[in-house]
Order: structure tokens, then C-alpha cells, then sequence
């Protein structure tokens, strides 16, 4: 039971590359989320899922589009990176609203 | 809206000594409250947690009380360990499909 997984763990990318974070988890969860972790801010929400098939914003979702084909995997993706996009991003999941999250290892990502 | 507050880290602590890292909320109905701690190079994992007024979490010696009156749930633990040192988030739940995190408090206990 490998939980939440995170690929990459590091990345760094060229203004204007793109470039896709998969997230995976093996519990069976309903909702999956995908946060970004920057010093003194905390965490925000980028998008999430409530279902396999659904998506929806956070609240920092520009340059930012997601997906979730299959319940267990909720993929991040990077049209056209910028530098304000450096950051380190998690994914979670969790059974339903409310209840706790499962966190991922983190991918750090850093644009130049 | 619904927001956390948590002290402005860093904390510096000696082992053995007594920690508080506070934590005060503002939400609209009866949330719940939870903390997460994510140790250097990992993701969050879920500390304690409290779902109604009065309740105490507890953990890993760790200790919270939901106190409405005062909006808090303040995280305590009476002796600190080398090994306790991480970075501590406060949240709340209120509803909806999201849960909303504090900006975090960093704990560097030295030996």
C-alpha cells in the first residue's frame, strides 16, 4: 500500500515549457487535490476533484489545467511555465469532505 | 470568509522544554479543526484533530482543545523532542469541498 504518489519528485523547466505532474493513490479515495506550498503562504489550492471525470478551481488555478480519467490518478499540467510558477506542489486525497487528507511527497519544481 | 491564523514561526526550543503554537480561526458555522505537521522533506500527515467545541485531540503527546469561545485550538505539548522538529499547520473544515490551511509554524528543537 504505496498511499499518494508524486512524479517527479524535481523538475526544472524553461519559461514556456510545459510540462505534466502525475499524482496516484492506491486507497480508493473520491477526492483528490492538488495544493501548492510556497514560504509564509501555506497552502493553496490549486484544483480538485470529487469524482473520477470531475474537476474543478481552487483558488489559485491560472496557468494550471488538471485532469482525473481514472479515480486513482489526478494529473497537473503546465501549459506555459513562468517563473511565479516555482514552487513545491502536493497532491492529496481523501475518502470525502472534512475527513483527513493523505498527502504525497511533493514535487519541487523550479522555472528559470 | 473562513481563514486560520497561526503564530509567526520560527520556534526555537531546547529538549524537554514545553511548547504552545497557537492557532485562532475565523469560520462561519461549527467547523472542524485539525493539525498537520510535515517533516523536512515529505508531504503532511494528519497530527490530531477535533470536530465539536470542548473536544481535545491528542497524538504523539501532542495536545489540542476546540475552543469556541475564544476561536482557538492551540497545539501543546509539555516536553519536546530533537525529533519533533518540523513545520506545523493548523486547519479547519467548514463545510463544501475544501479544507483551509494556516501559513504554517516552523519548530527547531536543538538537543
Amino acid at each position: 500500500n504505496a498511499g499518494v504518489t508524486q512524479t517527479p519528485k524535481f523538475r526544472v523547466l524553461k519559461t514556456g515549457q510545459s510540462m505534466t505532474l502525475l499524482c496516484a493513490q492506491d486507497m480508493n479515495h473520491e477526492y483528490m487535490y492538488w495544493y501548492r506550498q510556497d514560504p509564509g503562504m501555506g497552502l493553496r489550492l490549486i484544483h480538485y476533484s470529487v469524482g473520477e471525470g470531475t474537476t474543478a478551481k481552487g483558488e489559485v488555478p491560472d496557468g494550471y489545467n488538471v485532469s482525473r480519467l481514472k479515480k486513482q490518478n489526478f494529473l497537473l499540467g503546465l501549459e506555459s511555465a513562468a517563473p511565479s510558477q516555482t514552487s513545491v506542489y502536493f497532491c492529496a486525497s481523501t475518502t470525502g469532505s472534512g475527513y483527513e487528507q493523505y498527502f504525497g511527497p511533493g514535487t519541487r519544481l523550479t522555472v528559470t | 470568509g473562513d481563514s486560520v491564523t497561526q503564530m509567526e514561526g520560527p520556534v526555537t526550543l531546547s529538549e524537554e522544554a514545553f511548547l504552545t503554537i497557537n492557532c485562532t480561526y475565523t469560520a462561519t458555522g461549527y467547523p472542524s479543526l485539525f493539525w498537520y505537521v510535515q517533516y523536512p522533506g515529505e508531504g503532511l500527515q494528519l497530527l490530531l484533530k477535533a470536530t465539536k467545541a470542548d473536544d481535545k485531540g491528542s497524538n504523539k503527546g501532542f495536545e489540542a482543545t476546540y475552543r469556541k469561545e475564544t476561536t482557538s485550538f492551540h497545539l501543546e505539548k509539555g516536553s519536546v523532542q530533537v525529533s519533533d522538529s518540523a513545520v506545523y499547520f493548523c486547519a479547519l473544515y467548514t463545510g463544501g469541498f475544501k479544507t483551509i490551511f494556516g501559513a504554517g509554524t516552523r519548530l527547531f528543537v536543538k538537543a
